[in-house]
């Protein structure tokens, strides 16, 4: 296993252009997160799914924002009509989620997808 | 609303000297808090984990710390080197049962 992977690492576009993402995580991981990362910034929590459910969306994430993992292993994350302010870097991160009372998520983040809206 | 700070943006110190990183949180008791480290261009990599229970980890030249009552977590590096130049992120577990939330973050510099 190679860890997490994301395709494109790189995607320019023209605002009001529609943008897709991809994030296969590590195999035996059964949650799957997206984050976006602008300069100077921590990671902002978008969403997350376990298996093929979301099971939580932040505000952050507008009407134009959709996500998606079909059969529970790899994810997209669409971006329709997209503005400037969508500029930043889109993290993928898996994890696999402890059945313990107490038990932590460690996150494996990918190396990213870095959006820039012209 | 929860809310993180860590101490500074950004830190400089000299090599072999211990670098020591504050992360502070308010409006929430998390039952567990990470640290993970980010060098440019890439994803954060998870470092280490400290309960709420316990009051400090070790993992070779890196301590946590957790202090419930004050909120707040340290982050030391003893015998800095200028390979642990990086910014480094606190993630106190959010509210829910899944998503963590990242700190600014601060970014480390070791001169030699």
């Amino acid at each position: 296993d190679t860890g997490v992977s994301q395709d494109p690492r790189h995607k320019i576009t023209k605002r009001g252009q529609n943008v897709t993402f991809r994030c296969d995580p590590i195999s035996e991981h059964n949650r799957l997160y997206w984050y976006r990362q602008t300069l100077g910034q921590g990671p902002e929590f978008l969403t997350y799914f376990q298996n093929e459910a979301q099971l939580e969306k932040s505000r952050l994430l507008s009407d134009r924002f959709s996500a998606e993992r079909p059969k529970g292993s790899f994810s997209t994350l669409e971006i329709q009509r997209t503005e400037q302010g969508d500029s930043a870097m889109y993290l993928c991160a898996s994890s696999l989620r402890s059945l313990a009372p107490s038990g932590a998520n460690v996150l494996t983040f990918g190396a990213g997808s870095r959006l820039t809206v012209l | 609303s929860q809310k993180i700070e860590q101490n500074s943006e950004a830190l400089n110190i000299q090599e072999g000297k211990t670098a020591t990183l504050t992360c502070n949180y308010t409006n929430y008791s998390p039952a567990y808090l990470q640290w993970y480290r980010q060098d440019p261009g890439r994803g954060p990599v998870f470092l280490l984990l400290i309960r709420e229970n316990e009051k400090e980890k070790r993992k070779e030249r890196l301590k946590v710390t957790f202090d419930t009552t004050l909120k707040q977590s340290l982050f030391h590096i003893t015998a800095s080197q200028p390979a642990d130049s990086a910014t480094y992120l606190c993630a106190p577990r959010g509210g829910s049962q899944g998503n963590l939330i990242f700190g600014k973050g601060t970014k480390l510099s070791v001169k030699p």
